[in-house]
């Protein structure tokens, strides 16, 4: 199984940039995919195909990377994006998920 | 505006069998292939299992190969999952979740998810 690993949290400032990391431990091409899940709620995509916007998603969002470094950025990061954020490869099965990294404001 | 709207969670003894519903709407659901994804609680996300638009081809992790079938009914715009020999590890909210158009991909639409509790 590819095995997607994600720093646990990350801190940042109102109006700063915040860069989330996923690494794969073999490449994924560009099959990765990056989703925000708010307490309690369901997971929502992001990004697809690495860098690749999701419908109605603001272009504060964004993504990079590809065959096994991917970066997640949010910039400028606002009060309403306190979440955790994972990532999600789809180049081989089964389908796997980072470890989730937990975005909180300083 | 596409709703995925998921039922039939609950409490079940281990050993015993359950069976998720999730009525779609707001979409043409036979041009998507669909697929389960659970998360137990305080834990991350687990896909468990994704179908093909017409439900000829089937896709499990091994955590529940054998165990649980997904199924889909076309007609009704429904999705469903049989699950058999629960066991405890499989507490979960279960999310019913689109993949993109006729692929099997990132998960592009969520349920609100429905609770599995396996406890004796």
């Amino acid at each position: 199984d590819i095995v997607l690993t994600q720093s646990p949290a990350l801190a940042v400032s109102l109006g700063q940039r915040a860069t989330i990391s996923c690494r794969a431990s073999e490449s994924v091409r560009s099959s990765m995919h990056w989703y925000q899940q708010k307490s309690g709620q369901q997971p929502k995509l992001l990004i697809y195909g690495a860098s690749n916007l999701a419908s109605g998603v603001p272009a504060r969002f964004s993504g990079s990377g590809s065959g096994t470094d991917f970066t997640f950025t949010i910039d400028p990061v606002e009060a309403d994006d306190i979440a955790t954020y994972y990532c999600q490869q789809s180049r081989n099965d089964p389908l796997t998920f980072g470890s989730g990294t937990k975005l909180e404001i300083k | 505006e596409v709703q995925l709207v998921e039922s039939g969670g609950g409490l079940v003894q281990p050993g015993r069998s359950l069976k998720l519903s999730c009525a779609a709407s707001g979409f043409t659901f036979s041009n998507y292939y669909m697929a389960w994804v659970r998360q137990a609680p305080k834990k991350g996300l687990e896909w468990v299992a994704t179908i093909s638009t017409s439900g000829s081809r089937t896709y499990y992790p091994d955590s529940v190969k054998g165990r649980f079938t997904i199924s889909r009914d076309n007609a009704k715009s429904s999705l469903y999952l049989q699950m058999n020999s629960l066991k405890s590890e499989d507490t979960a909210t279960y999310y019913c979740a689109s993949h993109s158009s006729s692929s099997y991909n990132w998960f592009a639409y969520w349920g609100q998810g429905t609770l599995v509790t396996v406890s004796s």
